[in-house]
């Protein structure tokens, strides 16, 4: 079973509040990942990143922000919550090396909403 | 950017019924395809990565074929069981091991 952590689960907070949402993987894993899923939408990359120090922005923009000190912990930042950025966002990790074929390993998830 | 297709957007089955979801792409300029099997309230769960044409992958009753000349992929599930409900998403493995999402099957087994 993958050993990636996201918290919380769930959180409902008011406009303008600052959150940090909790991403840790104890597996190794250098590659860390950020998605983000709108009701009935896919899954979008918003960030990523290849080890410490690396970040990296995704294919969907995002005033979101990212910070990768250690290897196994990867935080989502809001600074200031607004109702647009109600989504789930989903926490993934892969190891580095070998194909381009490495399966990514995905957190449960936190709902957020923002009133 | 990759742009992946999945249907049906949603299926209703019968316990042993047989099932299968198409995944389809414009493009074969992607190193591989994945499928992942997302359970309510519960993490994604890699099910299957294929890389070459004509790759074909199974796990129990659930099987997956790869077509990159013709840009699609199966995922089949034998004698659907109500554990089966999920929903089942395609995903296509570019640069740097970024995923492009489909929009996900969602399976509904029922008894």
């Amino acid at each position: 079973e993958a050993d990636i952590y996201q918290t919380p689960r769930y959180l409902v907070i008011g406009t303008g509040k600052k959150i940090t949402l909790e991403c840790s993987q104890t597996m190794g894993h250098d590659k860390m990942y950020w998605y983000q899923q709108d009701p009935g939408m896919e899954l979008h990359l918003i960030h990523y990143s290849y080890g410490v120090n690396s970040t990296e922005k995704g294919d969907l923009s995002s005033e979101s922000t990212v910070s990768r000190i250690r290897t196994e912990h990867f935080p989502l930042t809001l600074e200031s919550a607004r109702p647009s950025h109600t989504s789930q966002y989903l926490c993934a990790s892969s190891r580095s090396g070998g194909l381009m074929a490495n399966e990514q390993f995905f957190g449960p998830g936190t709902r957020l909403t923002v009133l | 950017i990759l742009n992946v297709e999945q249907s049906p957007q949603s299926l209703h089955v019968q316990e042993g019924d047989s099932t299968n979801f198409t995944c389809s792409f414009p493009s074969s300029n992607f190193y591989a395809l994945h499928w992942y099997r997302w359970e309510t309230a519960k993490s994604p769960e890699a099910l299957f990565v294929m890389t070459l044409n004509g790759d074909e992958k199974k796990k129990g009753r659930i099987s997956a074929t790869l077509n990159t000349k013709e840009g699609y992929s199966y995922l089949y599930i034998k004698g659907s069981q109500p554990e089966d409900s999920a929903t089942y998403l395609c995903a296509l493995g570019g640069g740097g091991n970024k995923l492009t999402f489909g929009t996900g099957t969602q399976l509904k087994v029922e008894l």
